[in-house]
């Protein structure tokens, strides 16, 4: 089945240390996404990728860096993870039909925590 | 700006209950809207969606209408399980990104 995975679901990493998170997509879609989930909120979107383009978004700290080296993997980096950078993220991807964004399409989502 | 606006929870119902959460959103133009269902744990799941005003979107006895006149997208299951216990998400689709609600918790007891 086309999908989403995101690895790994569950990540530790200690205040300071860099760690990576890692999406991956079976469904050939342009656009990825990377959303910040905190405990009973909505998804905050970071930052999205459209093709190769990166789009940050205004307010996305600058701890929070994104790499996408094919049309298949994106990568989100969290320089020196902080205690409040702990939460759930999400990664999506979304076609492109008529050159309109349309549905997104999530990842199972990585819990960070941060000790 | 654009904006969704979801009726608070949490909403707890017996089982075979009939469900409502109410949706309304703020944006410019004609957005498309959806909702997602997010269980415990999981990301989230495109429940359903509609692109134009007076669409209907529905999936496993969910159901929703888009209402450009009274700018509302609300979500209604004729009778609710106990699997459906979920945070429900409201969102549109507008300047290429997606704006959420705050999310409604729905729990449904046996």
């Amino acid at each position: 089945d086309a999908m989403v995975i995101q690895n790994p679901r569950y990540q530790v990493t200690q205040f300071g240390k860099p760690v990576t998170l890692s999406c991956s997509q079976t469904l050939n879609h342009n656009v990825m996404y990377w959303y910040q989930q905190k405990s009973s909120q909505a998804p905050k979107l970071l930052f999205h990728y459209y093709d190769k383009d990166f789009n940050n978004e205004a307010d996305t700290p600058d701890n929070f860096q994104s790499r996408r080296p094919n049309t298949s993997f994106c990568f989100l980096d969290i320089r020196s993870p902080g205690l409040g950078d702990a939460a759930m993220y999400l990664c999506a991807t979304s076609p492109l039909r008529a050159g309109l964004y349309n549905e997104q399409f999530f990842g199972p989502g990585t819990r960070l925590t941060v000790l | 700006g654009n904006s969704v606006t979801q009726m608070e929870g949490p909403v707890t119902l017996s089982e075979e209950a009939f469900l409502t959460i109410n949706c309304t959103y703020t944006a410019t133009g004609y957005p498309s809207l959806f909702w997602y269902v997010q269980y415990p744990g999981e990301g989230l799941q495109l429940l359903l969606k509609a692109t134009k005003a007076d669409d209907k979107g529905s999936n496993k006895g969910f159901e929703a209408t888009y209402r450009k006149e009274t700018t509302s997208f609300h979500l209604e299951k004729g009778s609710v399980q106990v699997s459906d216990s979920a945070v429900y998400f409201c969102a549109l689709l507008t300047a290429n990104k997606l704006v959420f609600g705050a999310g409604t918790i729905l729990r449904v007891k046996s």
